[in-house]
């Protein structure tokens, strides 16, 4: 099946730092992909859908200066937590789906490993 | 909107059936997802159901009724490996799967 990789794993960094986190589709050309959120016993959040060439769209709620995200290319989108605080601790995914998702075309999503963040 | 419901947690023993039930109400409806997820890792795919009835991929089974909003998840044979959360994931008009809070599924020997 479909592979995508996120770089790093886990991140530790001091409040008010950026990290940034990448994620890539090894095998597929993706014109979209979505990032999630999810906190300890709780459901993936989709943050928002990232559009390669284009900006992404995020969901109610979800501050986009905060959490900046750029698909330059068909195989990589990255998101970038600015100014980072305790709060944004948690478990970041991303999933891409081959072309045709987002054309009405139901596919699966293949999800990434997902990034751990721990704001000190 | 939409709304997915189902059990926090279960519990089962090795070797035994569980059913893990999911409802939803939802104003447009594509499909419905079931995901198991390991603590600390991401979700691997399990079963997509579009239309009604039961469809079955070795141990593990899926069913739909959409009239009644319903789905669940059906493991056979359990095994401990089989300890993980299952996310039922509901694809809407927009085709990108809202969550629920998923069932936490403990098995024991």
């Amino acid at each position: 099946g479909a592979v995508v990789s996120q770089h790093p794993s886990w991140v530790i960094c001091k409040s008010g730092t950026s990290v940034k986190i990448e994620c890539r589709s090894l095998d597929f050309q993706a014109t979209t992909m979505f990032w999630y959120r999810q906190f300890p016993k709780q459901s993936l959040m989709l943050m928002a859908t990232s559009n390669e060439g284009s900006k992404a769209t995020y969901e109610q709620g979800v501050e986009k200066d905060k959490f900046l995200i750029n698909h330059a290319s068909l195989t990589l989108s990255t998101l970038t937590v600015t100014s980072a605080h305790p709060e944004d601790s948690s478990f970041y995914i991303c999933s891409a789906g081959p072309p045709g998702l987002a054309g009405g075309h139901q596919e699966t999503q293949y999800f990434g490993p997902g990034t751990r963040l721990l704001v000190l | 909107g939409q709304n997915i419901d189902q059990p926090t947690e279960m519990t089962a023993t090795e070797g035994a059936i569980v059913q893990i039930n999911c409802t939803y109400q939802t104003s447009g409806f594509n499909g419905l997802f079931w995901y198991q997820q390991h603590a600390g890792e991401a979700p691997t795919f399990l079963s997509y159901n579009v239309l009604d009835g039961l469809e079955e991929k070795g141990r593990f089974s899926s069913f739909l009724s959409r009239s009644k909003g319903y789905s669940y998840l059906l493991l056979k044979e359990l095994q401990m490996k089989d300890s993980a959360s299952y996310l039922c994931a509901l694809s809407g008009g927009s085709y990108i799967p809202t969550f629920g809070r998923g069932t936490s599924l403990i098995v024991h020997p």
